[in-house]
């Protein structure tokens, strides 16, 4: 079955810089979504269609795709910030939703 | 404003069928583009996706479980409802329902509902 396959952990000081990447083999093929999920809380959507930020998400999360791979950014981090994140995408019939494992984002 | 709200049994026994519903207002799934999906997530793992059903009852489901899911709707009610069958103990997950319009995402999400199975 089709995987995508993010880092487990990132570590960032408040103020710098954040990245997950997100590989699998279809991403050339299909959006990526990331979504933003906090501890004993649903799932936001925080980035769509690779790039695209839904209203009321601070302008600090950016998507970008390059090939096989797509990376959230969150630029400027806040301590508020700190949750797990997911990229979700389809298989390359766009038939079949999958999520990635997961990355945990600490804020140092 | 869209919502969603997942309901069901919070304990099941190993080979019972578990159904859940999700009932959701703000939108309705007779309208062109409009999809609601359902994704588990076990304790301190991550998200699985399990089914969808779109607005012209199309259904797709996980390859590795699609022959114990049923997902199905009942718009006059704006219900969907998911039946898994044979449930086990790693089944235990906090199951949630999403909306999905065209390629937007899952979004919103509903709170979620805990099942344990155990005997």
């Amino acid at each position: 079955s089709y995987e995508l396959t993010q880092p487990p952990s990132v570590s960032v000081s408040p103020g710098q810089t954040a990245r997950i990447t997100c590989s699998g083999d279809a991403l050339p093929k299909q959006y990526a979504y990331w979504y933003q999920q906090k501890p004993g809380q649903a799932p936001v959507l925080v980035i769509y269609k690779d790039s695209e930020r839904p209203s009321g998400i601070p302008e600090r999360f950016s998507g970008s795709s390059s090939g096989t791979t797509v990376t959230l950014t969150i630029s400027g981090v806040q301590a508020e910030d700190e949750a797990d994140y997911y990229c979700q995408s389809a298989d390359s019939s766009g038939t079949y939703r999958v999520f990635g494992t997961g990355t945990k984002v600490t804020v140092l | 404003q869209v919502t969603l709200r997942e309901s069901g049994p919070a304990l099941v026994k190993p080979t019972q069928t578990l159904t859940l519903t999700c009932t959701f207002s703000g939108f309705s799934l007779s309208t062109s583009g409009m999809c609601v999906s359902w994704i588990r997530q076990p304790p301190g793992k991550a998200l699985e996706w399990l089914a969808l059903i779109d607005w012209d009852d199309d259904k797709y489901y996980s390859t590795s479980l699609k022959t114990r899911l049923t997902i199905s709707k009942d718009t006059s009610k704006n219900q969907v409802v998911l039946t898994m069958t044979n449930m086990d103990p790693v089944d235990t997950a906090t199951y949630y329902c999403a909306r999905i319009v065209h390629s937007s995402g899952f979004d919103p999400w509903g709170q979620g509902t805990l099942v344990t199975v155990s005997s």
